[in-house]
């Protein structure tokens, strides 16, 4: 089975902090992404990345910058919090064209739920 | 841009009857479709997919219906169980260049026992 864990379910940060979320995969998969979810808005892609130290912008990367040191790591990092980036950020991982898999999907972490006050 | 629309923003559906989700989406270019479902504090969890070349694609009590010319997919659960209340997701993608996937906004599914 596929694990897609995320440092953190639950997080409050102030405005103007720096904040880090971490996410990691156990099955060697080349593809991770992080999206947001919020109501009605569904799930919105941030930043995905194909390979180690390769990083491509989603629709919404504005506020946001990551990470990816090692293959099975992808961290999202907020520069400076703020109030609208309250929202529930989910990770994910695809095993990756480069396979010949052209249709395999995204497995999802659990979540992080983060509450910027 | 919305590009994939999920009008319905909740459903409830009596237990053992059917259940019928429906997507839609703008963009001519997608030809692979996914459904997820989520339930409340956790992450999406893959369910079904189909791609552009088929209308339809079964598995066990889940089917997926897609009419490339209306742009149009829909998931039937047949019969619904009380364990099929969740939120769901369609996602498309295209077959070329990146896995990026976009995903509508999502139905809230209610099974009445």
């Amino acid at each position: 089975d596929v694990k897609v864990t995320q440092s953190s379910r639950y997080l409050v940060k102030r405005t103007g902090e720096k904040v880090f979320l971490e996410c990691v995969q156990d099955m060697d998969h080349e593809n991770m992404f992080w999206y947001r979810q919020d109501p009605g808005l569904g799930l919105r892609l941030i930043y995905f990345s194909y390979d180690v130290k390769m990083k491509e912008k989603g629709d919404i990367p504005e506020g946001y910058s990551v990470s990816r040191e090692k293959k099975e790591r992808f961290s999202l990092i907020l520069e400076s919090a703020s109030t609208n980036q309250t929202s529930m950020y989910l990770c994910a991982s695809s095993l990756g064209r480069g396979r010949g898999e052209s249709q395999e999907t995204q497995y999802f972490g659990p979540g992080t739920r983060l509450l910027v006050l | 841009d919305q590009q994939v629309k999920q009008n319905s923003p909740s459903l409830s559906v009596q237990e053992g009857r059917i259940s019928i989700l429906n997507c839609d989406y703008t963009n001519s270019m997608f030809d692979y479709f996914l459904w997820y479902k989520k339930y409340p504090a956790e992450g999406p969890t893959f369910l079904i997919s189909i791609s552009s070349i088929k209308d339809k694609n079964e598995d066990g009590r889940f089917t997926v219906f897609l009419n490339k010319s209306a742009k149009h997919l829909s998931l039937h659960i047949v019969p619904s169980q009380p364990g099929d209340s969740a939120v769901y997701f369609c996602a498309a993608r295209y077959n070329f260049g990146n896995e990026k996937l976009t995903f509508g906004t999502g139905t809230r599914l209610t099974i009445i026992p």
